[in-house]
């Protein structure tokens, strides 16, 4: 079985312009999250997607956002680029619900904003 | 909301030497994760703990669960240079019923 892969693996943005990341799961998997990583606060939880409903998100300001589509892929995107948003990017898929399941990570996308 | 605290923040070990890090929680939690992620890498999972007391193994790793539910910890027996990385504890319990992963301890190995 093919593993999560996420796309672009790497990105170069400019402050104020705004990116969106794209995340194909595991086949089968219906369940989504996402993270971000960085070396000063680790990995931090940005938002949950099942079956195409948003379940949970993070303290995360309203520039980040996201949604799941029918074959379970999800994108994310965040507008008005900021200098700290420079992360790696993780998303994870799990089969269920993730409080019981195991989560596969992806290959993640680092973000770089100039 | 629910946190973690994971020691220590580095590990420096001389190969064949052990080590173990170990992750702290003020609640009771229902199940606590383990993940490793390698540098330049991303989190991989190892291992789900869910029984009060419970201790799995995989090979050279042993992980516990302690008896309150509270702390749980991961020992690596005679560290290879292959077992370099981040080892990360995570748990459920974030106001938004999510993931939250403790800091992680970051283990390098001197050949």
């Amino acid at each position: 079985k093919a593993g999560v892969t996420q796309t672009p693996r790497y990105l170069i943005k400019t402050r104020g312009q705004q990116v969106t990341l794209s995340c194909s799961p595991i086949s089968g998997h219906r369940s989504v999250s996402w993270y971000q990583q960085t070396p000063g606060q680790g990995l931090q939880f940005l938002f949950e997607y099942f079956s195409e409903t948003q379940r949970n998100k993070g303290n995360f300001p309203g520039r980040f956002s996201g949604r799941q589509f029918s074959n379970s892929r999800s994108e994310m995107n965040v507008s008005t680029l900021e200098l700290g948003d420079s992360a790696l990017y993780l998303c994870a898929s799990s089969l269920g619900v993730p409080s019981t399941d195991t989560q596969y990570f992806g290959p993640g996308t680092r973000l770089t904003v100039l | 909301g629910q946190q973690v605290m994971q020691i220590p923040q580095y590990q420096h070990v001389q190969e064949g030497e052990d080590f173990t890090t170990y992750c702290n929680s003020s609640t009771t939690l229902s199940n606590i994760q383990w993940y490793k992620q390698r540098p330049g890498g991303h989190p991989v999972f190892l291992i789900q703990l869910v029984k009060s007391g419970e201790v799995k193994k995989q090979k050279r790793l042993t992980f516990q669960f302690g008896e309150a539910k509270k702390n749980s910890s991961l020992h690596i027996t005679a560290t290879q240079t292959t077992d370099v990385g981040t080892y990360f504890c995570a748990v459920y319990g974030g106001s938004q019923g999510n993931l939250i992963f403790g800091k992680g301890t970051k283990l390098s190995v001197k050949p």
